[in-house]
């Protein structure tokens, strides 16, 4: 069964102090991982794809690697408009797509 | 360009009674999605649609549940009869391509309550 776990489920960060998110994943033949940000009463809003081990995407204070276990979501310098819950997704070759809980991030100035 | 546009955006309704959701996809998205968002469990894959036509639909939870896009610009979500175990966010998302890559467009979801 394919699974995706996150860590930790909350994060508490001053403004500025940089830290990372965990995605760790066991799936049959992965396509992709995804990160999503989502806002209260809004709907995940895309942020990044990786599809194999090594790759590296940023935006903005983010950056996103991948590992053939796990992802992680790396915060630089966050400000509280970061502050939001991160979700992890794997879709493998079969189509499936399975989430994480997400991490809710907060941020305080 | 205008996103996923679901409705309602919010829905009270009373144990028993039909309920239906609905999406409007991103134009030019051929796949579509319904999604589930509960506390307990996360956001739970429903069905999906690959150019109408529905590909998945393990994640329907029982009977009560139905789906439907009759064109590449709509789809429904209906719950008859409704229960209050139903209770939770539904959203619906979109993708550019014709199979599930993952990166999803979301809209912003209804609420849904059954008292």
């Amino acid at each position: 069964e394919d699974q995706v776990t996150q860590s930790p489920e909350a994060l508490r960060l001053q403004e500025g102090e940089s830290s990372s998110l965990n995605c760790s994943y066991t799936v049959s033949g992965l396509r992709g991982l995804f990160w999503y940000r989502q806002d209260p009463g809004k709907g995940p809003e895309f942020l990044f794809t990786l599809y194999s081990a090594g790759e590296e995407k940023e935006k903005e204070r983010l950056k996103a690697t991948l590992t053939k276990k796990e992802s992680f979501l790396h915060i630089t310098a966050p400000k509280p408009e970061d502050s939001a819950t991160y979700l992890c997704a794997v879709t493998t070759n079969a189509g499936k797509s399975t989430f994480g809980d997400g991490t809710t991030l907060t941020v305080k100035p | 360009d205008a996103g996923v546009i679901q409705s309602p955006r919010h829905e009270v309704t009373e144990m028993g009674q039909e309920v239906t959701l609905r999406c409007k996809p991103i134009s030019g998205h051929n796949s579509l999605f319904w999604y589930r968002q509960t506390m307990m469990r996360g956001l739970e894959l429903l069905i999906y649609f690959n150019n109408n036509v529905p590909i998945d639909d393990s994640g329907m939870p029982e009977d009560r549940f139905s789906a439907k896009m009759p064109n590449a610009s709509f789809s429904t979500l209906k719950i008859q009869p409704s229960e209050p175990r139903d209770s939770a966010v539904y959203f619906c998302a979109s993708s550019k391509r014709g199979y599930n890559t993952g990166e999803l467009f979301f809209g912003e979801g209804s609420r849904l309550t059954v008292l």
